[in-house]
């Protein structure tokens, strides 16, 4: 079953780091989301990209976080500086269609941020 | 914006009983309303999913039934088993690829 890829699983950082997480979406799929999910809440999307172009980065805290998918394939979320209120599981997922979440819409296994 | 509640926030189960999660929107024009299944340090997984024109669906042992004129939907799950443990989302949609996912509800399931 093919997967969505993410790096690094666990992340420990000291707070005004920086720090960048990796996905690989599963192949052909245009469309990539980055989601945060804090501790005891759902996940929440911080930023949507279809093919190399972002379409949605409303929710992004643009002052200190980044992200990008230079080739349309894989793609990097940077927070820079990190601070304590960051820690949370950053998860990605990508699906094959754009504008459908009923369709093979796939998450990774996240990265597990802890900043100290 | 879609609002989502879900209750109870907590369920604990004896094994071989039944669980039941409900889910509350706002939006009425939602139209797919998956359940995700997220185990300890896992990945969220899609369980099972409904649609506007149906009202029950079953899987084995869980089913998702929806009244749309409340515009609530709940997960049911029968003869509960440990591995059933977890936390539960909903995630109603409009038919755009954004998911706004529930509160969560955490389901235990003792031996």
């Amino acid at each position: 079953e093919a997967e969505v890829a993410q790096s690094p699983r666990y992340k420990i950082t000291e707070k005004s780091q920086a720090v960048a997480f990796w996905c690989d979406p599963i192949s052909g799929h245009a469309t990539l989301y980055w989601y945060r999910q804090i501790l005891g809440q759902g996940p929440e999307l911080l930023v949507q990209f279809q093919d190399e172009s972002v379409v949605d980065d409303s929710q992004l805290p643009k002052d200190r976080f980044s992200a990008e998918r230079l080739k349309g394939v894989d793609s990097t979320l940077k927070i820079q500086p990190a601070e304590l209120g960051d820690s949370a599981m950053y998860l990605c997922a990508s699906s094959p269609e754009f504008g459908r979440a009923d369709y093979g819409y796939t998450f990774g296994s996240g990265t597990r941020l802890t900043v100290v | 914006g879609e609002n989502v509640e879900q209750h109870p926030s907590t369920l604990s189960v004896q094994e071989g009983d039944s669980a039941v999660i409900k889910c509350t929107y706002s939006d009425s024009a939602s139209n797919y309303f998956p359940w995700y299944k997220q185990e300890l340090g896992k990945r969220p997984q899609l369980i099972i999913d409904i649609r506007s024109n149906v009202g029950e669906k079953k899987d084995q042992r869980i089913a998702v039934t929806l009244n749309k004129t409340a515009k609530h939907f709940s997960l049911h799950i029968t003869e509960t088993q440990p591995e059933d443990s977890a936390v539960y989302f909903c995630a109603p949609n409009k038919g755009t690829d954004k998911l706004i996912f529930g509160t969560g509800t955490r389901l235990q399931v003792f031996p």
